[in-house]
């Protein structure tokens, strides 16, 4: 079954510096998506991805974050200059079609820590 | 706007026995929701979801949840449970110009020998 997969699992990075966190989405999907969990919270919608750019974000998605789609198959989110609040579970989605009727399918997650 | 109470923060359940997890929604139109299922340190993999086309709705791992409109419920249920069942439960509707999901705190079950 496709799957969307997401890398690195784990990252440890010192706040202030740069992360950027990969997914590779399901190949025919079209449009893309980033969640986080901070240990103990719900899980929050970050931003949307359609057609090259972006279709929505929220409150939390300020300067510091940017999405990108490089190439045909990658789909990243950068962060800044992370600071500790930015510790997360930074989940990537996708899905096929502009429709109600199809659920997303989640990465299994990166864990970023910040010091 | 869409909305979901998930009536339980935690529920119980022995092994072999029932499960129910209740999920109500709120909302002025016919919704889309899912079900998410979230195991310790895992991602969110989708249970199922209801599209309008079939008010019972089956699911992996052998679970299915009903979508009555009367009662404005979509409650997920198991006939019996597994130790592999541990895990968080988030009923989510989709909406909005994106169909962005809003999760809700969810509902832990834990299983018990």
């Amino acid at each position: 079954e496709p799957e969307v997969t997401q890398t690195p699992s784990h990252q440890v990075t010192q706040m202030g510096q740069e992360v950027i966190l990969r997914c590779v989405p399901i190949s025919n999907h079209l449009y893309f998506y980033w969640y986080r969990q901070i240990l103990g919270q719900k899980v929050e919608f970050l931003v949307s991805f359609y057609n090259n750019e972006i279709s929505e974000k929220s409150e939390i998605f300020d300067d510091q974050f940017s999405v990108e789609r490089p190439d045909g198959s990658n789909f990243t989110l950068k962060i800044r200059s992370t600071k500790l609040e930015d510790s997360a579970m930074y989940f990537c989605a996708s899905r096929n079609e502009w429709s109600t009727n199809y659920g997303y399918t989640f990465g299994s997650g990166t864990r970023l820590t910040v010091v | 706007a869409q909305s979901v109470t998930q009536l339980d923060s935690h529920v119980s359940v022995s092994e072999g026995t029932p499960v129910l997890l209740r999920c109500n929604y709120s909302s002025s139109y016919s919704p889309s929701l899912f079900w998410y299922v979230q195991h310790p340190n895992k991602g969110l993999q989708l249970l199922l979801k209801y599209t309008s086309a079939a008010t019972l709705v089956k699911g992996i791992n052998g679970f299915e949840a009903e979508f009555k409109k009367s009662e404005t419920s979509f409650h997920l249920t198991k006939p019996s449970a597994h130790m592999s069942d541990a895990a968080e439960y988030f009923c989510v509707p989709s909406g909005g110009s994106n169909y962005k999901l809003t999760f809700g705190k969810g509902t832990l079950l834990t299983v018990n020998p």
